[in-house]
């Protein structure tokens, strides 16, 4: 079965530049959720879509933003870049009713940013 | 915050039942409890969730306590395989969509 696509899987980025992270849900899915790990520290939720339109917002720093495409693929802008930014970024997505009614969101493998 | 916790690690050894519980004691009645692993920082694989009745998949089972308060799960035959951090998670209702809100997690280690 498709899951969820993320690109790039490894990326590296000078501090002050940007970066764009792209995440194509599971077909059919129409909510997208980005998640932000550190090294050694659990997920934390950064912003969430549905149906192209910004649903939940968390820990998202303001120099991040993200949107949600007609096609449903999100993509996630990262701008002036600091080394603390380094980090495994997630993305998710799952069928909302289907969400809703109790069942599961499902995981991208995830897009390493390095900041240097 | 998160609203779980959970051991930082155990150890089991490979073909026993590997049992990682969780207390969630300030959890709603409508929250659901989800538990996720997540093998040397890949994308966190979903395993099981449920929320007041004890479920049972191919991956694992899921034991609530009546009072909803803890949970445990349970790896019937642990492979080396699974060792991996383990996340047990309570799904949150957000402002317009529902959140997992994720803890520390605990360090599984199955030995051979």
């Amino acid at each position: 079965a498709a899951g969820v696509i993320q690109s790039p899987r490894h990326l590296i980025k000078e501090k002050r530049e940007t970066a764009t992270l792209k995440c194509y849900p599971i077909p059919r899915h129409d909510t997208v959720y980005w998640y932000q790990q550190g090294p050694g520290q659990d997920p934390q939720f950064l912003i969430s879509f549905y149906e192209k339109m910004q649903s939940d917002k968390g820990s998202i720093p303001d120099r991040f933003s993200a949107q949600q495409f007609s096609d449903y693929h999100s993509e996630l802008n990262m701008s002036s870049l600091e080394l603390g930014d380094s980090a495994l970024y997630f993305c998710a997505s799952s069928l909302a009713r289907s969400w809703n009614s109790g069942n599961t969101i499902y995981f991208g493998e995830g897009s390493w940013l390095t900041v240097v | 915050d998160a609203k779980t916790t959970q051991p930082p690690s155990m150890d089991c050894a490979e073909g026993r039942a590997a049992n990682l519980p969780c207390n969630h004691s300030t959890i709603s009645g409508n929250e659901y409890v989800y538990w996720y692993r997540q093998i040397h920082s890949q994308g966190p694989q979903y395993i099981i969730h449920g929320l007041k009745n004890n479920e049972t998949n191919e991956m694992a089972s899921l034991i609530i306590t009546e009072d909803r308060k803890s949970s445990t799960l349970i790896l019937p035959h642990a492979t080396l395989r699974d060792t991996a951090v383990y996340y047990c998670i309570v799904r949150v209702a957000g402002r317009s969509n529902y959140q997992l809100i994720w803890g520390a997690g605990t360090k599984l280690i199955i030995k051979p």
